[in-house]
């Protein structure tokens, strides 16, 4: 899997677009990036993943570069819980059942 | 739905205890498995994954082992815990086969060995 490169950490205003960048220079033709968060004390939820288009569901948005070498989640209007760590995974869709790999994330702490 | 259960939620044990947390998965058959442990101000750490019943990887050497004689339940165990295995135990578990790697966790087990 490629390596990711995360801030450590951001803060946001409450009601704000939160911006939180990853890159992934060395990532494959055929890997994904995946999007998950952990909100403390609780298990990590995924949230997005894409493989080259811009991608949009309930929870965030994900804009890919057309090199494919860095992505943006978008949380269009954060909130109090969106506070986290948010982890930026490359991955082989389907691949093998091994785990994922974790890094250290980005700590977006949303101000009110 | 499906739905994914860990018991306990906290746990402290003294070392050389042994230790057994469990994980149930309802609402889907044969699905992979996962067993990660989260240490104190660390990333999350795969310890264990199964793709099926009897059928258990190893990820790091230690001090647990895992077990899987039924479909959907996932069981981590130490035979004599260590101050080191503290931390936070979380399982998940993944579509068998499915394109997307997207695994969905449990709300996991903070462990404490004093």
């Amino acid at each position: 899997d490629a390596k990711t490169t995360q801030p450590t950490s951001m803060d946001c205003a409450e009601g704000r677009a939160a911006n939180l960048p990853c890159n992934h220079s060395t990532i494959s033709g055929n890997e994904y990036v995946y999007w998950y968060r952990q909100i403390h004390s609780q298990g990590p939820q995924y949230i997005i993943h894409g493989l080259k288009n811009n991608e949009t569901n309930e929870m965030a948005s994900l804009i890919i570069t057309e090199d494919r070498k860095s992505s943006t989640l978008i949380l269009p209007h954060a909130t109090l819980r969106d506070t986290a760590v948010y982890y930026c995974i490359v991955r082989v869709s389907g691949g093998g059942a091994d785990g994922l790999t974790f890094g250290k994330g980005t700590h977006l702490i949303i101000q009110p | 739905s499906q739905t994914i259960h860990q018991w306990p939620a906290t746990l402290v044990q003294p070392v050389g205890s042994p230790l057994s947390l469990e994980c149930t998965v309802e609402g889907t058959s044969n699905p992979n498995l996962y067993w990660y442990r989260q240490a104190a101000g660390r990333g999350l750490q795969l310890l264990f994954y199964s793709v099926g019943i009897g059928q258990i990887s190893s990820e790091v050497p230690q001090n647990l082992s895992a077990s899987r004689s039924q479909d959907r339940q996932f069981i981590l165990s130490s035979k004599k815990l260590l101050l080191s295995d503290s931390g936070f135990y979380l399982c998940a578990w993944r579509l068998a086969g499915a394109d997307k790697n997207i695994q969905y966790f449990g709300a996991g087990t903070r462990l404490s060995v004093l």
